[in-house]
């Protein structure tokens, strides 16, 4: 079974913090997501990766960076956490191929529940 | 531009009734592919299916059982005799080959209770 763990369940950071959520997965995956799940919205993809070291802007990737040093690993990262980043964050990731059944299926961590107060 | 609609926000039955979910989706692509995700109150995320717009066979798996209508653009989810396990909120996604790199869009989803 593919296996996508995420740092924390629960995380309260305070405005200003630096805040680093991290997701590993066990199954040789190339590529990994990071989404925010806010009510109303569904799921938003703030930063992907398809190798070790590369990355690339999702459709809100504005107050966040990642980093990808191992492959097995994609960290998310809040430089100044601030209270309109209080939201679900869910790690994904997926084989690289297309075209094959279940190989470029996303299968997703259980979630951090982000609250910045 | 894609876009995923549920416009079913919320949805709750009795147990054993059958409810369908809508989903709606707008793309250019003529290669694409629709999922639908199950997220139960521990809050992962869980694969249900994965169909290409090449197959618009339906699918059944045990209660569930999915309606794929290119004519239409729609990829509706159906539960048969809803049991309180089946509570939770469902996103349907689609994805492009076209726009490259496994990018999923996802509808709002939808949160569907199953009362006993």
């Amino acid at each position: 079974d593919v296996k996508v763990t995420q740092s924390s369940r629960y995380l309260v950071k305070r405005t200003g913090e630096k805040v680093f959520l991290e997701c590993v997965q066990d199954m040789d995956h190339e590529n990994m997501f990071w989404y925010r799940q806010d009510p109303g919205l569904g799921l938003r993809l703030i930063y992907f990766s398809y190798d070790v070291k590369m990355k690339e802007k999702g459709d809100i990737p504005e107050g966040y960076s990642v980093s990808r040093e191992k492959k097995e690993r994609f960290s998310l990262i809040l430089e100044s956490a601030s209270t309109n980043q209080t939201s679900m964050y869910l790690c994904a990731s997926s084989f690289q191929g297309f075209g094959q059944p279940s190989t470029d299926t996303q299968y997703f961590g259980p979630g951090t529940r982000l609250t910045v107060l | 531009a894609q876009k995923v609609t549920q416009a079913q926000t919320e949805i709750s039955v009795v147990e054993k009734e059958d409810v369908t979910l809508d989903c709606v989706y707008e793309t250019r692509d003529t290669t694409y592919y629709l999922f639908w995700y199950k997220q139960p109150p521990s809050g992962e995320l869980v694969f249900l299916i994965r169909r290409n717009s090449f197959d618009e066979q339906n699918e059944i798996s045990g209660r569930y059982s999915w309606n794929f209508q290119k004519s239409t653009s729609s990829f509706n989810f159906t539960i048969t005799a809803s049991q309180v396990v089946d509570s939770a909120v469902y996103f349907c996604a689609l994805k492009s080959i076209l726009q490259g790199a496994q990018k999923l869009v996802f509808g709002q989803g939808t949160r569907l209770t199953i009362n006993p």
